[in-house]
């Protein structure tokens, strides 16, 4: 059974603070997904990695940042939160070789849900 | 860049009732389809995947969905919903070119049945 962890399940934190969200998957996942999670917007990629030290931006990079310096781990950083990046995060990961089923499918993980005041 | 456009963005229903939610895509190509389910406070989650073959696809707790690839669609259905289908339902597409297997959702559907 694929696991995707996330460190904390909500964080509150203030205008101007450095946000560290943490993501682990379990299944030796090449590539690993952030997306924030907003009502009637639905699922917006941010960053991805598709290896170690690799990623890419998504479709919304602006004010993120990303770290995997482990395969297992791969870390969203807010470098000054802002009231608009109050939002649900979630975590996905997927191989990147293999069948159909195991490049396509993304499993998630829980979900941070993050306040900024 | 490629679009999903899910139709309803609430539908309420009663148990027992069938429900159909729309979902259309606008890239031109060859398309994966997904949908994925969220329970209250639960992960998302795979309900079903189109990937080729047959265009009618079954997936968990009796929803099905239809590709249609000339109306750009992949509408889902179940005949008889349960009050443990209360969920958020996304539809999700990527494309065989797509870097990293990316996946572009839809703004989802919050669906409420009524016991």
């Amino acid at each position: 059974d694929v696991k995707v962890t996330q460190s904390s399940r909500y964080l509150v934190k203030r205008t101007g603070e450095k946000v560290f969200l943490e993501c682990v998957q379990d299944m030796d996942h090449e590539n690993m997904f952030w997306y924030r999670q907003d009502p009637g917007l639905g699922l917006r990629l941010i960053y991805f990695s598709y290896d170690v030290k690799m990623k890419e931006k998504g479709d919304i990079p602006e004010g993120y940042s990303v770290s995997r310096e482990k395969k297992e781990r791969f870390s969203l950083i807010l470098e000054s939160a802002s009231t608009n990046q109050t939002s649900m995060y979630l975590c996905a990961s997927t191989h990147a070789t293999g069948t159909a089923a195991q490049i396509n499918i993304q499993y998630f993980g829980a979900g941070t849900r993050l306040s900024v005041l | 860049a490629q679009s999903v456009s899910q139709h309803n963005h609430h539908v309420i229903l009663s148990e027992a009732a069938s429900l159909e939610l729309g979902c259309n895509y606008s890239y031109g190509g060859t398309v994966n389809l997904f949908w994925y389910v969220q329970y209250p406070g639960q992960h998302l989650q795979l309900l079903l995947k189109y990937f080729s073959g047959d265009p009618l696809v079954k997936g968990i707790k009796g929803f099905e969905a239809e590709f249609i690839k000339s109306k750009f669609s992949f509408n889902l259905r179940k005949p008889s919903v349960q009050w443990s289908d209360t969920a958020e339902y996304f539809c999700a597409v990527n494309t065989i070119k797509a870097a990293g297997n990316k996946l572009t959702f839809g703004g989802g559907t919050r669906v409420l049945v009524k016991p």
